[in-house]
């Protein structure tokens, strides 16, 4: 089945560290975003791209780093910058900015807690 | 830049009634796309239904509608026949169109929760 995987589900760090959460879509999109959810918050853009070796800044892009080496692949690193990294993080992914396509497919979440 | 209002953060209605959640939001577009998304508490992020701005018509999916009001920038999910299965986080999300630079994604409110008691 077509879909996104995101991983760890679960994730701890200790203050000062990187850590890198995975994204990985077999739907052959073009387009993939990240997005952090807070309790109240909604969901806020950190970062997209629409094509390989390309990405926008989103909303909150401060204290993350993006790469897109492979269509299939956008990894999202949390650095040591990032103030307040405790959140929940999707990634989804779309067609195709000029498909037509319009809908966001999301992976299930990944849970980073810092301890 | 556009926004999406949610103006109520809980609502709680029995099993079998009808249910509106409400959203407004803002933006200078013409043309864009606004959606629905269910966000039970797996977390996974669920389509609910969408709507194009260009269409008059309402949007519907089984038990889900829409009640569009362009005007007035409005953008309500009716749930009729409500389930328990329902229960869940309800997202308002807008899009822009392609040619306005829809590649950037979703705008999202900040949801309803909505318990859905038995």
């Amino acid at each position: 089945d077509g879909g996104i995987t995101q991983s760890p589900k679960y994730l701890f760090r200790k203050e000062g560290q990187n850590v890198t959460l995975s994204c990985e879509q077999n739907l052959n999109h073009d387009a993939m975003y990240w997005y952090r959810q807070d309790p109240g918050q909604g969901l806020r853009l950190i970062y997209y791209s629409q094509i390989v070796n390309d990405f926008q800044k989103g909303d909150i892009a401060e204290g993350y780093s993006v790469s897109r080496e492979k269509k299939e692949s956008f990894p999202l690193t949390v650095t040591s910058a990032q103030k307040n990294p405790t959140a929940f993080y999707l990634c989804a992914s779309r067609e195709g900015p000029f498909s037509g396509a319009n809908v966001l497919t999301f992976g299930a979440g990944s849970r980073l807690t810092v301890l | 830049a556009q926004t999406v209002t949610q103006s109520q953060p809980e609502m709680s209605v029995q099993e079998a009634e009808t249910v509106t959640l409400s959203c407004t939001y803002d933006t200078s577009e013409s043309n864009y796309y606004l959606f629905w998304y269910k966000q039970p508490p797996s977390r996974q992020m669920i389509l609910v239904i969408r709507q194009e701005a260009y269409k008059q018509q309402n949007a519907t999916e089984n038990r889900f509608s829409v009640n569009f009001q362009k005007a007035a920038k409005s953008f309500s999910l009716k749930i009729s026949d409500s389930q328990l299965g329902d229960t869940a986080m309800y997202f308002c999300a807008f899009m822009k169109h392609e040619a306005g630079g829809g590649a950037d994604g979703l705008t999202f409110g900040k949801g309803t929760h909505l318990i859905i008691q038995p």
